[in-house]
């Protein structure tokens, strides 16, 4: 079965740099039928996707988070993490990670982990 | 485009028959994807495709598409379904992933 598990600093103050690594078990990131993605949910609001990760390492972002987000993949590990800079209160959110089945004509989040809420704050 | 519209709220009473809708101009050309959210918990994938099931999901949900509108309809629904729903697809570029706000389903 396969398992997600996110991992990483509760808090971070603003301006600082938030970085989460997401561990999976039961499947290999070298599988080329999947992407690896990370989604955030701020307190109360709606899912806002952040990107995905193929293991060939090409990544895809939301344009609207693009200039401060890094996604990247440690197959040898079976992790892959997110890095986010100049963070503030509004990049408080719960942080999920997610397998990705992409095809031609959709895009769906199959598996999920827990989900670890990141607060900005001094 | 890269947006998805969704009804904010909606209910139903139990056993009775619930459609919560998903716009979009990328739905003219992708197919939504459906999650269903409970407090406190991760999203949980129940449709995907045209109207396919993740394994484990019960057949009273299904997934429909017209034009830019998506559906998922809960044919008799039950009360472990109030949850909040989303919907996702690629946006009209092909490249990227949106999802639309959300509807909180209520079961009565």
């Amino acid at each position: 079965q396969l398992q997600l598990q996110e991992s990483g600093p509760g808090l971070v103050k603003p301006s600082e740099t938030l970085s989460l690594t997401c561990s999976v078990s039961g499947d290999s990131m070298s599988n080329s039928n999947y992407y690896w993605g990370w989604v955030r949910q701020p307190p109360g609001k709606g899912l806002e996707w952040i990107g995905n990760i193929y293991y060939t390492g090409n990544t895809y972002y939301n344009p609207s988070l693009k200039s401060r987000v890094t996604i990247s993949i440690d197959k040898s590990k079976n992790q892959f993490s997110l890095k986010l800079i100049s963070v503030t209160a509004a990049d408080t959110a719960v942080y999920y990670c997610a397998r990705v089945r992409p095809t031609p004509g959709f895009i769906p989040f199959d598996y999920w982990g827990q989900g670890t809420l990141v607060t900005v704050s001094s | 485009s890269s947006e998805l519209t969704q009804d904010p709220a909606v209910s139903v009473a139990l056993g009775q028959t619930v459609r919560i809708t998903c716009q979009g101009d990328s739905l003219r050309s992708y197919y939504a994807s459906w999650y269903h959210q409970k407090a406190g918990q991760a999203p949980v994938l129940v449709i995907y495709g045209q109207n396919n099931r993740p394994s484990g999901i019960p057949d009273r949900f299904s997934g429909s598409s017209s034009g830019n509108t998506a559906s998922l309809t809960i044919t008799g629904a039950q009360a472990e379904d109030e949850a909040d729903y989303y919907c996702n697809s690629r946006d009209t570029t092909g490249n990227r992933v949106i999802f639309g706000g959300g509807t909180k389903l209520t079961v009565l």
